[in-house]
């Protein structure tokens, strides 16, 4: 069974643009999730799609947007990029039923903002 | 607030044993969860506990005590693979993960 799938795996932008990421998650795996990881500071929770809803959000800014298609497939957006937005951006996969699962990771996308 | 604490860093020597513990504060407890990530790479899932007691994989063990607020994460017989990122992740009330800052496991030979 195929893994999680990102991209792209790398990006830069500059200050002011806007960015869309990518994720495919596991076949049969409904719930997306995405983090922010930063040196030092671990794994920030942005959000989680389910069935095309959002159904839990992460302390992030409104810059911060994302939706799920109805092939489960996730897309994340950030507008109005900012200088401390460069981090490793994960999205994570799961059966998402009400047990829970564990989650299985992409290999990310490294965005740098310059 | 939510609050995981996990050790920065850790070092041991190959061949040993490791134990690398968790302390939560959060609203509410659906399960703790152990993942590895080496650099560079995604985190891979290691185990999860949601009742008190240890459970045992292999090499890994995990222990949780829901009354402390405290876990650990036992590693036996280190191997120089093993040197990698341990983090520690809590399911709150609303089933969100809540996730520590991760301790780097450095393994000397």
């Amino acid at each position: 069974k195929a893994g999680v799938t990102q991209t792209p795996r790398y990006l830069i932008k500059t200050r002011g643009q806007q960015v869309t990421l990518s994720c495919s998650p596991i076949s049969g795996h409904r719930s997306v999730s995405w983090y922010q990881q930063t040196p030092g500071q671990g794994l920030q929770f942005l959000f989680e799609y389910f069935s095309e809803t959002q159904r839990n959000k992460g302390n992030f800014p409104g810059r911060f947007s994302g939706r799920q298609f109805s092939n489960s497939r996730s897309e994340m957006n950030v507008s109005t990029l900012e200088l401390g937005d460069s981090a490793l951006y994960l999205c994570a996969s799961s059966l998402g039923e009400v047990e829970i699962h564990e989650q299985y990771f992409g290999p990310g996308t490294r965005l740098t903002v310059t | 607030g939510q609050n995981i604490d996990q050790p920065t860093e850790m070092t041991a020597t190959e061949g040993a044993i490791v134990q690398i513990n968790c302390t939560y504060q959060t609203s509410g407890f659906n399960g703790l969860f152990w993942y590895q990530q080496h650099a560079g790479e995604a985190p891979t899932f290691l185990s999860y506990n949601v009742l008190d007691g240890l459970e045992e994989k292999g090499r890994f063990s995990s222990f949780l005590s829901r009354s402390k607020g405290y876990s650990y994460l036992l590693l036996k017989e280190l191997q120089m693979k093993d040197s990698a990122s341990y983090l520690c992740a809590v399911m709150d009330s609303n089933y969100q993960l809540i996730w520590g800052a991760g301790t780097k496991l450095i393994i000397k030979p």
